[in-house]
C-alpha cells in the first residue's frame, strides 16, 4: 500500500499569518493516464471530512482562495495564505491513484 | 440538496453483526462510485470499501475482507455496508461518500457510530 506522510502533525498558528502543510507519498503518485490524484480534505472539529482540493490543485466549489495546493510525483503542499479562525481541524492528504486509497495521519492546525 | 444520511450505528458485542445503510438524494446515485471510509475514536481516516456504479465491482482493504460487505440498490438510492464478525478494532464512525474518478471523495455524510464492545 501506498504510505502517506505529512509534517507537521500539530501547526500552530497566529490568526493573520499564513501556514503550510507538507504530504509525501512513498512512490510517485503519477497514474498512467498522466494525472495524479492526490487531494486535501479539511475536518472541523465534529465535523464530517470535506474536500477541499483535489487533484493537486482544484479547489472545491466554496472552498477560500486563500486555499492552495501544489507539488507532484511524491511531494505535495497545502498553504493557507493567511489562517482564520475557521480554519482550525484537521487536514489531511489522500492518495487515490492506487488502490487501496490511503490517507496520511492529518495535520492539526490550531491558533496560537 | 445534494446530500448523504448515514444510519444503523449501534453498540454491538465482539462477534456481532451490523448493516449500516446511507441514503443519496440530490444527485443521480446511479451516476457514481460510492464509498465507506471509517474514523476510530481520535484517530485519522480509513477507506473501508468502495463499490461501482452497477454494484458490480467491489474493492475492500485488507483488515474488512471476508467480514464485510457492500452493495446498493439503486432503486432506494442507497449504499450499505453489512459487518459480520465485528472486533473491537471496528470501533468508528463510518462515513459514506461520493467516490468520483479514482477514489475522489467529493461528498460526505455525517457518519454513524459502531461501538464494538461487551
Amino acid at each position: 500500500d501506498v504510505v502517506m506522510t505529512q509534517s507537521p502533525l500539530s501547526l500552530p498558528v497566529t490568526l493573520g499569518q499564513p501556514a503550510s502543510i507538507s504530504c509525501r507519498s512513498s512512490q510517485s503518485l503519477v497514474h498512467n493516464n498522466g494525472n495524479t490524484y492526490l487531494h486535501w480534505f479539511q475536518q472541523r472539529p465534529g465535523q464530517s471530512p470535506r474536500r477541499l482540493i483535489y487533484m493537486i490543485s482544484n479547489r472545491d466549489s466554496g472552498v477560500p482562495d486563500r486555499f492552495s495546493g501544489s507539488g507532484s510525483g511524491t511531494d505535495f503542499t497545502l498553504k493557507i495564505s493567511r489562517v482564520e479562525a475557521e480554519d482550525v481541524g484537521v487536514y489531511y492528504c489522500m492518495q487515490g491513484t492506487f488502490r487501496p486509497p490511503t490517507f496520511g495521519p492529518g495535520t492539526k492546525v490550531e491558533i496560537k | 440538496e445534494v446530500q448523504l444520511v448515514e444510519s444503523g450505528g449501534d453498540l454491538v458485542q465482539p462477534g456481532g453483526s451490523l448493516r449500516l445503510s446511507c441514503i443519496a438524494s440530490g444527485f443521480t446515485f446511479s451516476n457514481y462510485w460510492m464509498t465507506w471510509v471509517r474514523q476510530a475514536p481520535g484517530k485519522g481516516l480509513e477507506w473501508v470499501a468502495n463499490i461501482g456504479k452497477d454494484g458490480r465491482d467491489t474493492y475492500y482493504v485488507d483488515s474488512v475482507r471476508g467480514r464485510f460487505t457492500i452493495s446498493r440498490d439503486a432503486a432506494k438510492n442507497s449504499l450499505y455496508l453489512q459487518m459480520h464478525s465485528l472486533r473491537d478494532d471496528d470501533t468508528a464512525v463510518y462515513y459514506c461518500a461520493r467516490d468520483r474518478d479514482f477514489h475522489n471523495f467529493d461528498l460526505w455524510g455525517q457518519g454513524t457510530t459502531v461501538t464494538v464492545s461487551s
